[in-house]
């Protein structure tokens, strides 16, 4: 069945550092993959998604390639901030009516 | 634009009891789903809705329920209460439910079963 990995955390950076939080994915056919990110306190919201393969994602510095090849959606950015720190989930639409996500990796950010 | 709104924000209750929670979704768009957040298992899809009608039911058991209305606002209900449903509830909305959607997500429901 549709399933999506990712790298459990917590992750721990410093401010600028590179930041790389590792997904793949298990799917039939071509699904859009998505990364949500979760603030403390608050619902899920879409950091950024793509479509097809080749794809790139991207918003607020971060972003994602969608790689067929090797069925990975792998997010990067930069120059993280402390304002980045909260959890990441991969995420994966099954070609339906779901959305499948992954067990979501939490990133802290220190000054 | 009014977000998704999830009522109440927190609960709680005691083993065998049960729950009701809701969510009105963004206006305008009809198709709600439900995922349970627990640490360490991310989020469990429960099921979808979309006028009035579930097109698709995660691997919970029958004591997990849902409906929606002609409205498109939603409620789940969690029967005879387990201490293993302590989880946070949340709600998502898009227009049509088809998963390359983007989801717009309540901030959810806190349920501690005691």
């Amino acid at each position: 069945g549709n399933s999506v990995t990712q790298m459990e955390g917590p992750v721990t950076l410093s401010e600028e550092a590179f930041l790389t939080i590792n997904c793949t994915y298990t799917a039939t056919g071509y699904p859009s993959l998505f990364w949500y990110v979760q603030y403390p306190g608050e619902g899920l919201q879409l950091l950024l998604k793509a479509t097809k393969a080749d794809d790139k994602g991207s918003n607020k510095g971060f972003e994602a390639t969608y790689r067929k090849e090797t069925t990975s959606f792998h997010l990067e950015k930069g120059s993280v901030q402390v304002s980045d720190s909260a959890v990441y989930f991969c995420a994966l639409g099954d070609g339906g009516f779901k959305t499948i996500f992954g067990a979501g990796t939490r990133l802290f950010v220190k000054a | 634009k009014a977000g998704v709104t999830q009522t109440p924000r927190y609960l709680i209750k005691t083993r065998g009891q049960q729950v009701t929670l809701s969510c009105s979704p963004i206006s305008g768009h009809r198709s709600v789903s439900w995922y349970q957040q627990t640490p360490g298992q991310g989020l469990q899809f429960l099921f979808e809705y979309f006028s009035e009608t579930q097109r698709n039911k995660g691997n919970f058991p029958g004591r997990f329920s849902g409906r929606q209305f002609s409205n498109s606002r939603s409620e789940m209900n969690v029967s005879t209460l387990e201490l293993g449903d302590s989880a946070l509830y949340l709600c998502a909305s898009s227009s049509t439910g088809n998963s390359n959607e983007k989801l717009f997500f309540g901030s959810g429901t806190q349920l501690s079963v005691l």
